[in-house]
């Protein structure tokens, strides 16, 4: 299986602040096959990112993300409060797994 | 609305058996990719099964064997049958539709989850 590595673990922000979280895959995915979720607790993760670039329906523009290979990026610009949760990367191009999770808190 | 409701979760001993069900709304089950992902302490977010549209299924080593995926065209639902369940079994088990195109597969419609607890 292809594993996924996110970092950092956690970080603590502030409202207005740009972030990027990174996933390292241990081996190369290969063509689009990285997605990027978010999960607040108690709740189902959703997604917000398909095919390494791609927002999906309804996900505000302030969500981008980009990469390739092993090496893949999730930046949010000009966090909100609504953004603090947490956010997996997930390959889908051998199996599917997930990263361990960026917590992204304020700070 | 396009919805996805789990059940059948609870407390089960271990080497016990326990069926999930998903039942879909606004859109049809078979006709789509459907997926098990859980969530549990020890892993964090893990994929479990798939079924494809046209049957087939799929499933990660660690409960290739123990879990089966199924599916009832009549009632819209998607079934996770999971026997000799372990303690690292325990976690919250959500279902999702996958969304495979020639250049991506994502989970783009998630239940709210159902906890399943294996302990004695």
């Amino acid at each position: 299986d292809i594993q996924m590595t996110q970092s950092p673990s956690s970080l603590s922000t502030s409202v207005g602040d740009r972030v990027t979280i990174t996933c390292r895959a241990s081996q190369s995915v290969r063509g689009d096959y990285l997605n990027w979720y978010q999960q607040k607790p108690g709740k189902a993760p959703k997604l917000l990112i398909y095919a390494v670039s791609r927002l999906q329906s309804g996900v505000p523009s302030r969500f981008s993300a980009s990469g390739s290979g092993t090496d893949f990026t999730l930046t949010i610009s000009n966090l909100q409060p609504e953004d603090f949760a947490t956010y997996y990367c997930q390959q889908s191009d051998v199996a599917r797994t997930f990263g361990q999770g960026t917590k992204v808190e304020i700070k | 609305e396009v919805q996805l409701v789990e059940s059948g979760g609870g407390l089960i001993q271990p080497g016990g058996s326990l069926r999930l069900s998903c039942a879909a709304s606004g859109f049809t089950v078979s006709n789509n990719y459907m997926s098990w992902v859980r969530q549990t302490p020890g892993k964090g977010l893990e994929w479990v099964s798939i079924m494809y549209s046209g049957g087939n299924t799929y499933y990660a080593d660690s409960v290739k064997g123990r879990f089966t995926i199924s599916r009832d065209s009549s009632k819209n639902t998607l079934y996770l049958q999971m026997n000799s369940l372990k303690a690292e079994d325990t976690g919250v088990y959500y279902c999702a539709r996958t969304v495979v195109t020639a250049t991506s597969d994502a989970l783009d419609i998630w239940g709210q989850g159902t906890m399943v607890t294996v302990s004695s």
